[in-house]
């Protein structure tokens, strides 16, 4: 069976500090791979998409960037944290369909 | 108009009653649905998903859509406590590898024992 892990669960971060988070798929191979952001009140927000190593597609010009290094990770990374950046991020996989299956977060403050 | 509307709740049921939570959207393009369940400071579950219009039925939940009324429902039978949490409407005008979902903004029920 397919798992999907996320790390670290949470984050405490000054403004102005980098961010790396990562996302690690179990269990299946050329997974389809997303960043959401998940902010109060304001439902899932679609960051990234990637289909494969190297191909990421930004939905959202912000303060962040994605890469792929290897087929089943996925990292979200920052150069300099804004306070809007605060929330709960999600990374989700899927095959070839429209059903899409996340994990278990990483939630980050910016202080 | 935003794409995907659902009632911003919160619910709150006492136990064993039936439940239904809706979404109305407005892009006739969507034809894949699917119901998230989301637990407190965890990632959200798939629950049930479906293409076109139509029932689906799996234990205690029914997912309905109505695609000449732009209209989807979860309900939700014989209600538990353990079914308290945030449920979250997605939809997808297409499948395969870039299929793009777009998500309502979820609606808390809370089972009273």
């Amino acid at each position: 069976s397919q798992t999907i892990h996320q790390w670290p669960a949470t984050l405490v971060q000054p403004v102005g500090s980098p961010l790396s988070l990562e996302c690690t798929v179990e269990g299946t191979s050329n997974p389809n791979l997303y960043w959401y952001r998940q902010a109060a009140g304001r439902g899932l927000q679609l960051l990234f998409y990637s289909v494969g190593i190297g191909q990421i597609s930004s939905e959202v010009p912000q303060n962040l960037s994605a890469s792929r290094p290897q087929d089943r990770q996925f990292i979200l990374s920052s150069k300099k944290l804004l306070l809007s950046d605060s929330g709960f991020y999600l990374c989700a996989w899927s095959r070839d369909t429209y059903e899409q299956y996340f994990g278990p977060g990483t939630r980050l403050t910016v202080t | 108009q935003k794409e995907v509307e659902q009632d911003p709740g919160p619910l709150s049921v006492p136990e064993g009653a039936i439940v239904s939570l809706n979404c109305t959207y407005s892009n006739s393009a969507f034809q894949y649905f699917m119901w998230y369940r989301q637990y407190s400071r965890k990632g959200p579950e798939l629950l049930m998903y479906t293409y076109s219009s139509g029932n689906k039925e799996d234990g205690r939940f029914t997912a309905q859509v109505d695609k000449s009324s732009k209209y989807i429902s979860l309900f939700i039978r014989d209600s538990q406590p353990s079914d308290s949490a945030t449920y979250l409407c997605a939809m997808s005008a297409n499948t395969g590898a870039n299929s793009k979902l777009t998500f309502g903004k979820g609606i808390t029920l809370s089972v009273r024992p």
